[in-house]
């Protein structure tokens, strides 16, 4: 299942809201995580099932969508969020990963 | 805390292999399957396959076949990754995670670098 997420790059202030697309070449269900990549940490599961906040995941962020199209969308930005996010399906092997999104600030 | 803490960096020859190691704390190392993941820059983050260290059962991306060897080591709670007959398209830094139901932890990666 190839994962194609959108943009590529993002920029954008402290405070605003963004959104981060991921489109699968099939239907997925909704077997679908979305992580967050920072230099020097290991990468931090958000979301998982397309929608369910990780246990300590920031309400600010949220996930949707079902089938083909999901969204991950991060409210009111705060510095500690820019990073890169990847989607990833397992809905099927081999296991796909989205191309990811750099998020940075404006 | 669950904590998966890999080897350090690699230099290696082409030709050559290379084993990395990937130790786990702070849950049952025999429950959970270990992944295997390789990030190149501009390529993306790709699935190498899994080992359930419970009894060994691996699964691995048709496109790793015959490139890497997951094994793990219960007495000492660490996985393992052999890759062979390196070439300049192996270097990466190879993440191992855990998996329950997605990675829910991650280790901070190894960086091979395959270069005469």
């Amino acid at each position: 299942v190839q994962m194609t997420q959108s943009p590529s790059y993002l920029a954008a202030s402290p405070g605003e809201s963004v959104s981060i697309s991921c489109k699968a070449s099939k239907s997925i269900s909704n077997n679908l995580a979305w992580y967050q990549e920072k230099p020097g940490k290991a990468n931090k599961l958000l979301i998982h099932s397309g929608s369910t906040l990780q246990s300590g995941t920031p309400s600010r962020f949220s996930g949707s969508g079902s089938g083909t199209d999901f969204t991950l969308t991060i409210r009111s930005l705060e510095s500690e969020d820019f990073a890169v996010y990847y989607c990833q399906q397992y809905n099927e092997y081999p296991l796909t990963f989205g191309s990811g999104t750099k998020l940075e600030i404006k | 805390q669950v904590q998966l803490q890999q080897s350090g960096a690699e230099l290696v020859k082409p030709g050559s292999s290379v084993k990395i190691s990937c130790k786990a704390s702070g849950y049952t190392f025999t429950s959970y399957d270990m992944h295997w993941i390789k990030q190149q820059p501009g390529n993306g983050l790709e699935w190498i396959g899994w080992i359930y260290p419970g009894n060994g059962n691996t699964k691995y991306n048709q496109k790793f076949n015959g490139k890497a060897t997951l094994t793990a080591d219960k007495s000492s709670s660490t996985a393992y990754m052999q890759l062979s007959s390196l070439t300049s398209e192996d270097s990466a830094v190879y993440f191992c995670a855990r998996w329950d139901y997605t990675f829910d932890y991650w280790g901070q990666g190894v960086m091979v670098t395959v270069s005469s």
